[in-house]
């Protein structure tokens, strides 16, 4: 069974348009994240919940909204798409973001965005 | 924020050689983690190792932490052609536990 997972595993969309990107974990645990990859491979800290709630909220355009429905599912739903959104994002998830717990990534999704 | 270097950008060596990549840090942290990326994949957690550590091992890793150089590094010994990966330390520091990551090293093991 899949630890993390995340759909669609590449999205190839025009500038302007609105997309999400579906994550779930089915490890119990208790925090999710968003992270964005860019061609360099820089990993870059989106968002993170704890239990539902957001816990960190880097400096990321508001056209990007992450939603929680529970704490196995942390969604990101992108407005008015860019060019510069062209990225690998991650999901991941850990125990508890309170402790330095291991991070479990999922697959990716690579957006592009034309 | 706190964000790990890793050193060298890349490295390329022969199966059964040893691997060295480093890590270097601005700030105090509270943990340092090594993390491994194959091509097309998500990152696998390899070792993390806490601030009052100096040395781990896991397998064919061992990871050494020197608070003092704020450095890490991490050395695979009798190197595989599956370790062909990027290889990304991240840290946490002060209250938060999420860990920053760095741009990582990448790894090419030929057979």
């Amino acid at each position: 069974d899949t630890a993390v997972s995340q759909t669609p595993k590449y999205l190839v969309t025009q500038m302007g348009n609105d997309k999400s990107i579906k994550c779930e974990q089915n490890l119990g645990h208790d925090t999710m994240y968003w992270y964005k990859q860019d061609s360099k491979k820089f990993l870059k800290i989106m968002f993170s919940y704890n239990n539902k709630e957001l816990i960190i909220n880097e400096t990321v355009p508001n056209r990007f909204s992450p939603k929680s429905p529970d704490k196995a599912h942390l969604n990101l739903h992108i407005n008015s798409l860019e060019l510069g959104d062209s990225a690998v994002y991650f999901c991941a998830s850990s125990q508890d973001g309170r402790r330095p717990y291991e991070q479990y990534f999922g697959p990716g999704t690579r957006l592009t965005v034309t | 924020s706190q964000q790990g270097e890793e050193d060298p950008q890349a490295l390329s060596i022969q199966e059964g050689e040893n691997a060295t990549m480093n890590c270097s840090y601005k700030t105090s942290i509270n943990n340092l983690q090594w993390y491994r990326q194959n091509s097309g994949r998500g990152l696998v957690h390899l070792i993390l190792i806490r601030s009052n550590e100096r040395e781990k091992h896991s397998g064919r890793l061992r990871v050494t932490l020197d608070t003092s150089k704020k450095s890490s590094s991490l050395l695979i010994t009798a190197s595989r052609a599956a370790d062909t990966a990027s290889y990304f330390c991240a840290t946490d520091a002060g209250g938060s536990y999420i860990p920053t990551f760095g741009r990582g090293t990448s790894l090419i093991v030929h057979p």
